[in-house]
């Protein structure tokens, strides 16, 4: 079955610093990709999507590429700031459905 | 204004009620889900559903069932609560083709007792 897989459970940097979180997926590379932000207590909100066909997307201080080799997606946030501080989904379209990876809780330090 | 918007915020119940959560949004949107958000943060689908289909996630027990009025309402409909049906369950929205962004509601928080 298809799994994804978040790098990592957290992940703590300092202010103004890039951060790099990693979504893996095993079997069969999907159409598309996206990657939301969730807040404690709130719904997830959409950033970014990628095709398959295109290596990155840039919006804003986001940057997020498609590996469909290595079956993997890379989300970036440059100049990081303490307001970034939150959890990060990445998700596939898997039979007309999102799945979800468990999400990487981002905290930027002053 | 609000997009997607879910009632109750907070549902606390004893064990082996029936409950529901209303759902509703306002964006036009011919597909809504209902996603399931355990204690681990895990988010998991549990239906998507538009005017023409209803995909149901195979795990989800049928005790559970989503109702739709009309399209911009998607309720959620669960018969005898468990200890385990505890999580926060979110509604989404999006448009069906292709694979759109979807839009989330605040939530509902179930705590079964």
């Amino acid at each position: 079955s298809q799994k994804i897989e978040q790098n990592s459970e957290a992940l703590n940097i300092q202010e103004g610093k890039t951060a790099t979180l990693t979504c893996n997926y095993t079997n069969y590379s999907p159409a598309y990709l996206q990657w939301y932000r969730q807040d404690p207590g709130r719904g997830p909100v959409f950033l970014l999507l990628i095709r398959e066909n295109e290596k990155e997307k840039r919006k804003e201080r986001l940057k997020v590429t498609f590996d469909t080799t290595l079956k993997q997606s890379l989300f970036h946030i440059t100049a990081s700031q303490p307001a970034d501080s939150a959890t990060y989904l990445c998700a596939l379209v898997l039979n007309n459905d999102m799945r979800f990876g468990a999400g990487t809780r981002l905290t930027v330090k002053p | 204004d609000t997009a997607v918007s879910q009632t109750p915020k907070y549902l606390v119940t004893q064990m082996g009620n029936d409950k529901s959560i209303k759902c509703e949004q306002n964006l036009g949107h011919d597909t809504m889900y209902w996603y399931k958000q355990d204690s681990k943060k895990f988010l998991k689908i549990m239906f998507s559903y538009n005017n023409k289909e209803l995909i149901i996630n195979e795990t989800v027990p049928n005790r559970f069932s989503p109702k739709s009025p009309d399209k911009a309402h998607l309720n959620l409909h669960i018969n005898s609560l468990e200890l385990g049906d505890s999580a926060v369950y979110f509604c989404a929205s999006s448009h069906r083709d292709p694979y759109n962004e979807q839009f989330f509601g605040p939530g509902t928080r179930l705590t079964v007792l």
